[in-house]
């Protein structure tokens, strides 16, 4: 269980177009997703917090109008890079929390990433 | 420095165990994690310790919690060429946010 999912899993495009990447949570509900970016050789920076039905909240820093955050359901949470520039590029990870319950350990659970080049 | 330290890397030969340390500066972190990142992946949960624990065990993983000095470890015990990846510790703040180390990169030489 607690299986998440980022599609596409790499993505090449042009300078100037959006790029839209979904995360979902496969076997379970995901009130909170959470938008990394990580750098070659380097840790993962966290963007912005997903919430389902609300807004997100974004970190300092990154721009709330280039990285469009969506959690339009329980298990699907979307980021559009718009207008992508070559320093957009970077590899992106998506994580949601699983709930446990009774254990009190919110745990999260990490997709594979999505490896995003603009050309 | 910096809120999680980790070293940045470690070798060990095949079948020796592995030690991989943490530090982190906030007490209040409740909850904490070794995540496991091979090349090209995400992270794969591997174990998380609770801040009232000082060990927990899961088959070759030791964790080891010294919350006094803020210090954490992960023991892998017979370390195998698979083990190669990078570890990243984090801790959780009281927004569930994870905030992590710079990561480990475990080579295990054959």
């Amino acid at each position: 269980g607690a299986v998440v999912s980022q599609h596409p899993s790499r993505v090449i495009c042009k300078s100037g177009t959006s790029v839209k990447i979904e995360c979902r949570s496969l076997d379970f509900q995901a009130t909170t997703m959470f938008w990394y970016r990580q750098f070659p050789k380097q840790s993962l920076m966290l963007m912005a917090t997903s919430n389902e039905g609300s807004k997100a909240t974004y970190e300092q820093g990154v721009e709330k109008d280039k990285f469009l955050i969506n959690h339009a359901s329980l298990t699907l949470s979307t980021l559009t890079v718009t207008s992508a520039h070559p320093e957009d590029s970077s590899f992106y990870i998506c994580s949601a929390i699983l709930s446990t319950g009774t254990s009190g350990a919110d745990t999260q659970y990490f997709g594979p990433g999505t490896r995003l080049t603009v050309l | 420095g910096e809120d999680v330290e980790q070293s940045l890397f470690l070798s060990v030969r095949e079948g020796d165990s592995s030690v991989i340390n943490c530090t982190y500066t906030d007490s209040s972190s409740t909850y904490l994690y070794w995540y496991k990142q091979e090349p090209g992946a995400g992270l794969q949960l591997l174990t998380y310790i609770f801040s009232n624990m000082d060990m927990k065990q899961d088959q070759r993983l030791t964790v080891l919690l010294n919350k006094k000095d803020k210090h954490l470890s992960l023991r892998i015990a017979d370390t195998q060429t698979g083990d190669s990846a990078i570890y990243f510790c984090a801790r959780m703040d009281s927004s569930y946010k994870l905030i992590f180390g710079s990561g480990t990169r475990l080579l295990v030489r054959p």
